[in-house]
């Protein structure tokens, strides 16, 4: 079972550079993800999806885009990387659970650090 | 704001230990997630809980919805335990499907 398969696993870029993180999943889940994890603080969510078509936003939006074009895919996109976004970044999935639902379990990929220099 | 704590935010212990980590939360919650991550790798969830307890082999989940509360038992632990531990939880209000994540209890077994 493949699960959660984020690409790459690290990345240098140069400020100014954009670039995209890829997340695909295999599982049919509905709700994809994107975490950032910074020293000293919890994982911040970026952007998230419940649908293929659908995104919105999270606690930390800012320089990132996303789309959901398939249920499988949800790449992250920056388009112009800062050293503020050096941070290693998860793409995680569930089932789609509804509005006060207990929630399901979360599958997390295995991470990419990035580093803007 | 919506909070999660965690507490230690670091520990060591000698191999064999009993080891308690806890995750208290500011407001009410749909379901609490303990994770695991490993040095270098990715995230993997142990355990969701919304009441009561749950075990799987040496590690042992509680929840007091009343306090607010969680642990994370580790029994006989090992030098392989030594990972960050992660509690993160579904608060009620807002959407169901977000998590919020305490900052990590980082454990550290010798041998």
């Amino acid at each position: 079972n493949a699960g959660v398969t984020q690409t790459p696993k690290f990345q240098v870029l140069k400020t100014g550079q954009s670039m995209t993180l890829q997340c695909a999943q295999d599982m049919n889940h509905e709700y994809m993800s994107w975490y950032r994890q910074d020293p000293g603080m919890g994982l911040r969510l970026i952007h998230y999806s419940v649908g293929a078509g659908i995104t919105d936003q999270g606690e930390v939006p800012n320089g990132y885009n996303v789309s959901r074009s398939t249920t499988e895919d949800f790449p992250l996109r920056l388009l112009s990387a800062a050293p503020s976004q050096t941070s290693v970044y998860f793409c995680a999935s569930s089932y789609s659970s509804g509005q006060g639902a207990m929630g399901t379990e979360a599958f997390f990929g295995q991470g990419t650090r990035l580093t803007v220099v | 704001k919506n909070e999660v704590e965690q507490s230690p935010q670091n520990l060591t212990a000698q191999e064999g230990e009993f080891i308690t980590i806890n995750c208290s939360y500011s407001v009410g919650i749909s379901a609490l997630h303990w994770l695991q991550q490993h040095p270098g790798g990715g995230i993997v969830s142990l355990f969701m809980l919304s009441s009561g307890k749950k075990k799987h082999g040496r590690l042992i989940a509680t929840i007091n919805i009343q306090e607010k509360h969680s642990s994370l038992h580790i029994t006989a632990s090992h030098p392989r335990d030594s990972a960050v531990y992660i509690c993160a939880v579904r608060f009620s209000s807002g959407s169901a499907r977000q998590l919020t994540f305490g900052s990590g209890t980082q454990l550290t077994v010798l041998p």
